[in-house]
């Protein structure tokens, strides 16, 4: 069955420093989506990616957050300037279309920052 | 008020019990409903989705939406252990792209 694969799954970073998280989605999707999830709290919403264009995004995807598709495989996620409340456990997920009831997700990165 | 209501639990039932799992919202713009299944450090998986009101079923999983009462149900049959994991439901609206999730619940069923 077709996956949404994300490396590295496990990150750890010192406060300030830049990282990119990294997903391949299913080969046929078009629509991309970044979430996340921080320790015991619920999934939330960062960023949906269509035709190399962000098109919607929450409060959370503030400048320190940008996301690429630098190819035809890869999406990024890039946290400029990490903070401690930077970590979470993130998520990639990408869809056929927008109106598809539900998305695919990746088993997720988990970002530590110290 | 939060956006979706979901009772964390956890919730312990015996192996075959019949599982009932609940959100509320407040947002009537919400059209599209969905319940995601995560196990421990990985993603969520996508069990069921509903379109406006009404009961979906897909083998032991039947998915309910009360749109009146703004009300969502998922009722799993003859649980098993590996039933075992949290419960996400989720919902959007019919213009915008992203999830709203609640909270989840944690289910754990006992041998």
């Amino acid at each position: 069955e077709p996956e949404v694969t994300q490396t590295p799954s496990h990150q750890v970073t010192q406060m300030g420093q830049e990282v990119i998280l990294r997903c391949v989605p299913i080969s046929n999707h078009l629509y991309f989506y970044w979430y996340r999830q921080i320790l015991g709290q619920k999934v939330e919403f960062l960023v949906s990616f269509y035709n190399n264009e962000i098109s919607e995004k929450s409060e959370i995807f503030d400048d320190q957050f940008s996301v690429e598709r630098p190819d035809g495989s890869n999406f990024t996620l890039k946290i400029r300037s990490t903070k401690l409340e930077d970590s979470a456990m993130y998520f990639c997920a990408s869809s056929t279309r927008q109106e598809s009831y539900g998305y695919t997700f990746g088993s997720g990165t988990r970002l530590t920052v110290v | 008020q939060k956006e979706v209501e979901q009772d964390p639990g956890p919730l312990s039932v015996p192996e075959g019990a019949i599982v009932s799992l609940n959100c509320t919202y407040s947002n009537s713009a919400f059209q599209y409903f969905m319940w995601y299944r995560q196990y421990s450090r990985k993603g969520p998986e996508l069990l069921m989705y509903t379109y406006s009101s009404g009961n979906k079923e897909d083998g032991r999983f039947t998915a309910q939406v009360d749109k009146s009462s703004k009300y969502i149900s998922l009722f799993i049959r003859d649980s098993q252990p590996s039933d075992s994991a949290t419960y996400l439901c989720a919902m959007r609206s019919g213009t915008a792209s992203k999830l709203t999730f609640g909270t989840g619940t944690r289910l754990q069923v006992t041998l």
